[in-house]
């Protein structure tokens, strides 16, 4: 199975400035065959079920606000969040969905500084 | 509007039996792969089992597979999770989610908002 490694597993950002959340892949999940990650990021809020923010690691999910952004490739990848708003504050979870069993990362949870 | 709704969780003791079920409307049910992602309290996101649109590929988690049991009618717009043999550690909300595709699997979206199931003597 493929290991997604979230880290930090929390962190505390001032409202307006950036919040950087690393997932790293135990192996590549990039296809050569059409060179994309298969990687993905969700939001969940309390009480809520996970929201799909990204996939293709860097496409936004349509209505996704553009201050969420991913980048990345092969088996180091990040979600960005750009002048963070109190409705951001969430658990953060990336996802391959390059081989059975699809895993997720532990979680990176965003709260204001 | 697309739209996931799970039901049939609820308390259970270890070795017993539930079926979830999960209803979909707003899309052609029909035309999409679909999942179960589970989550226990205060824990981390589990994928759990797939199905694809026409039910001839099935894929389970090693823990739950020989338990559990994947199933959908496409007449109906309902997916459905049969559970036996239930232990402590299958405590969580049952998350139904749609694939992107009819066979190949991706990201999941959209999610239910999920049902309890509690396994506790």
């Amino acid at each position: 199975d493929i290991v997604m490694t979230q880290s930090p597993d929390s962190l505390a950002v001032s409202l307006g400035e950036r919040a950087t959340i690393n997932c790293k892949s135990s192996q590549s999940v990039l296809y050569s065959s059409n060179n994309k990650n298969f990687l993905s990021w969700y939001q969940q809020k309390p009480g809520q079920p996970p929201k799909l923010l990204i996939y293709w690691a860097s496409t936004r999910e349509s209505g996704v606000p553009d201050r969420f952004s991913g980048s990345g490739s092969g088996t180091d990848f990040t979600l960005t969040i750009s002048n963070l708003q109190a409705e951001d504050v969430a658990v953060y979870y990336c996802q391959q969905y390059y081989t059975s069993p699809r895993t997720f990362g532990q979680g990176t949870k965003v709260e204001i500084k | 509007e697309v739209q996931l709704v799970e039901s049939g969780g609820g308390l259970v003791k270890p070795g017993g039996s539930l079926r979830l079920s999960c209803a979909a409307s707003g899309f052609s049910f029909s035309s999409y792969s679909m999942n179960w992602v589970r989550q226990a309290p205060g824990k981390g996101l589990e994928w759990v089992s797939f199905i694809s649109s026409s039910s001839s590929l099935i894929y389970y988690a090693d823990s739950v597979r020989g338990r559990f049991t994947i199933s959908r009618d496409n007449a109906k717009n309902s997916l459905y999770l049969q559970m036996n043999n239930l232990r402590a550690e299958d405590t969580a909300f049952y998350y139904c989610a749609r694939d992107q595709d009819s066979g190949r699997y991706y990201w999941f979206d959209p999610w239910g908002q999920g049902t309890l199931v509690t396994v506790s003597s």
